[in-house]
């Protein structure tokens, strides 16, 4: 079974460029979430999309946005790039999220974005 | 609000020695609580979860946690460490009254010497 797939594997921009940022999650799963994993601040929520509908956010400011598609892939974009956006980030895919779901979430092997 | 403390950066234990990688939460309701790794380079992998029923869970690689309700706990273990456990450990909780939000903790790094 073919686990979490995110593209590109290493991403470099310059400030004020935008960046996207792209997840296959694994065959079944239709919810998919976004971390960011910056150097020494552990995992921060990003984005989580169920069925095709943004289902929660973390505090990130509007630049970041994403979409999930129809095949339940998904796509993280960060506008106007600013130095402190240089992280990685972690796409993980889980089974169909409803009330008191508690199903563990599968982590892809990331992006690492640099912005310059 | 919820959220989840790992008081130690990191943890240093000898090959074959018991270890154990702390973990405490803070969460409204029931807590679903998780353990995850993350080798150099990798994303993170399970490990074990804590949903109801028995305070000892077993997990991957020989892993198991214990969840204690009155000390809002989850730490762990394992009997004997090996030199390959040397990794980042998360711990997660489980945000079940609407947000359905996991929260990680900042991470512990466990070096195994041999």
């Amino acid at each position: 079974e073919a686990g979490v797939t995110q593209s590109p594997t290493h991403l470099i921009k310059t400030r004020g460029q935008q960046a996207t940022l792209r997840c296959s999650p694994i065959s079944g799963h239709t919810s998919v979430y976004w971390y960011q994993q910056a150097l020494g601040l552990g995992l921060q929520f990003l984005l989580w999309y169920d069925e095709g509908e943004e289902r929660n956010r973390g505090n990130f400011p509007p630049r970041f946005s994403g979409r999930q598609f129809p095949n339940y892939s998904s796509e993280l974009n960060v506008n106007a790039l600013e130095l402190e956006d240089s992280a990685l980030y972690l796409c993980a895919s889980s089974f169909l999220e409803r009330t008191f779901s508690y199903n563990e979430q599968f982590f892809g092997p990331g992006t690492r974005l640099t912005v310059l | 609000a919820q959220s989840v403390a790992q008081p130690e950066d990191q943890v240093n234990v000898a090959e074959g020695n018991p270890l154990t990688v702390k973990c405490t939460y803070s969460v409204s309701g029931n807590p679903y609580l998780f353990w995850y790794v993350q080798y150099p380079n990798r994303g993170l992998q399970f490990l074990l979860k804590y949903i109801t029923g028995d305070n000892l869970v077993k997990g991957s690689y020989g892993f198991e946690a214990e969840f204690n309700k009155s000390q809002t706990s989850f730490h762990l273990k394992k009997p004997s460490a090996l030199v390959s456990d040397s990794a980042l450990y998360f711990c997660a909780v489980r945000d079940n009254t609407g947000g359905f939000k996991t929260i990680f903790g900042a991470g512990t790094r466990l070096f195994v010497k041999a």
